[in-house]
């Protein structure tokens, strides 16, 4: 079975420019996850789409950050304009299904995307 | 304060040795409770996954164990070898039929020298 897909893997951009990761989940996956993880910290959620519809975005920046996923399928994450603090590997996500519960309710991860501002 | 706790922060042990890393955590209950290993510049991959009724769970040489009472689990790592070097997350979701929020613990960075 194929992995969780994102691209582009690395990204290099000055402070104020714009960015856009994208993100294929594993066919079937009702769940999407965009993680922030900054070096040296554990994953940060920052958005959790349940089909194409949002569940949980309290933590995303919203006055740069934008998430979508119209199709219930892949999910793209954009960054505008970029901050020096941005600077991180943007983590997706997805589960088979409405979250993480029970015995096989398990978070598999893309390779991430890393982002270098500068 | 960050409700999975982990600890050391890194850790240095030559191949061959045992260790464990532990994660303190204040999610009680919970759904399950997973180890994740992340290799440098990989995403996370899970290694073991517990329920809150479940002490023990091994894969390979990697032993995960939990206690309910005082909150505590540990990952203990046999005979270390150098492709154990890497984060090992431990992660926490609480119950809830709907909707959950997965609490991540900050990692722990384990280096295998030979």
């Amino acid at each position: 079975e194929a992995g969780v897909a994102q691209s582009p893997r690395y990204k290099i951009i000055e402070k104020r420019q714009s960015v856009a990761f994208w993100c294929n989940p594993i066919s079937g996956h009702a769940t999407l996850y965009w993680y922030q993880q900054i070096l040296g910290q554990g994953p940060k959620l920052l958005i959790q789409f349940q089909n194409n519809g949002v569940v949980d975005d309290s933590q995303l920046p919203k006055d740069r950050f934008s998430a979508e996923r119209l199709k219930g399928v892949d999910s793209t994450l954009k960054i505008q304009p970029a901050k020096l603090e941005d600077s991180a590997v943007y983590l997706c996500a997805s589960s088979p299904r409405g979250g993480t519960s029970g015995l096989t309710g398990e978070l598999f991860f893309g390779e991430g995307s890393r982002l270098t501002v500068l | 304060k960050n409700q999975v706790e982990q600890s050391p922060q890194s850790l240095i042990i030559l191949e061959g040795k045992n260790c464990t890393l532990q994660c303190n955590y204040t999610v009680s209950p919970f759904s399950n409770l997973r180890w994740y290993k992340q290799d440098t510049g990989r995403g996370p991959v899970s290694l073991t996954i517990m329920t809150f009724s479940e002490n023990t769970k091994s894969n390979g040489r990697y032993t995960a164990t939990l206690d309910a009472d005082t909150k505590q689990s540990s990952l203990h790592i046999t005979a270390s070898q150098l492709s154990d070097s890497a984060s090992y997350i431990c992660v926490v979701t609480p119950p809830s039929r709907g909707y959950q929020k997965v609490t991540f613990g900050i990692g722990t960075k384990l280096q295998v020298i030979p």
